[in-house]
């Protein structure tokens, strides 16, 4: 079966950094999204591992580790538009826009 | 372009009425998906296009029925729902080859009166 954990909410200050974590257990492995969804509009791409260790990108990072089935999505210099729900999702099957969604982080960042 | 188009984007309908959701995108993706995102919950998978043959129907109920005219649109239509399928619903793209991100349109916001 496929299984997706992650906290339901966060909070942090705006120009800290913030982790979310995510645990997976899928049958088969085809690698983690992350999609940053704001409120009322459609998730966007915002990193993809498929290999152990961290991708970095801007003010975004992402990390894998296949052994744990673990990932976390690292924010840094927080900003108040980051406040938007983290998906973290899985393929499956033959296509890679199958996804399994974990039920989403909500951040909120405060001034 | 890294767009994808849906429409409308607010749709009220009766329990007997007809009507149909579409998806456009031009970045020559040949998969294409519908997704349902109900408030506060995330998106579940409904159907899956290939090449324009559906090859995925995740168990979804006979009212909705999907369409893929082309390789640049698909089609949801709808009939006799519900007023719990009431939801936000997401067309997604994506190339038919590992390690490749789905797009997702802004999603079509249903309410079913």
């Amino acid at each position: 079966g496929q299984n997706i954990d992650q906290p339901t909410e966060m909070t942090a200050t705006e120009g800290a950094i913030v982790q979310i974590n995510c645990t997976y257990q899928t049958s088969g492995f085809n690698g983690l999204f992350w999609y940053q969804q704001h409120a009322g509009e459609a998730p966007t791409f915002l990193s993809y591992n498929v290999l152990d260790g961290l991708e970095e990108k801007g003010r975004f990072s992402s990390f894998l580790s296949r052994s744990k089935g673990y990932s976390y999505l690292l924010l840094k210099e927080l900003q108040m538009k980051d406040s938007a729900s983290y998906l973290c999702a899985a393929p499956y099957g033959g296509s890679q826009g199958n996804l399994i969604f974990g039920k989403g982080t909500k951040l909120s960042v405060k001034p | 372009d890294t767009e994808v188009t849906q429409t409308p984007k607010h749709l009220v309908m009766g329990m007997t009425n007809k009507k149909s959701l579409k998806c456009e995108q031009h970045m020559g993706h040949r998969a294409m998906y519908w997704y349902k995102q109900k408030a506060k919950k995330p998106p579940e998978l409904m159907f899956v296009y290939s090449y324009e043959k559906l090859s995925i129907n995740e168990s979804v109920p006979s009212r909705f029925s999907p369409e893929c005219p082309n390789s640049s649109l698909l089609n949801l239509h709808l009939h006799a729902l519900q007023p719990e399928d009431s939801a936000l619903y997401l067309c997604a793209s994506s190339q038919e080859r590992m390690n490749t991100e789905a797009f997702f349109g802004q999603g079509t916001r249903l309410t079913v009166v």
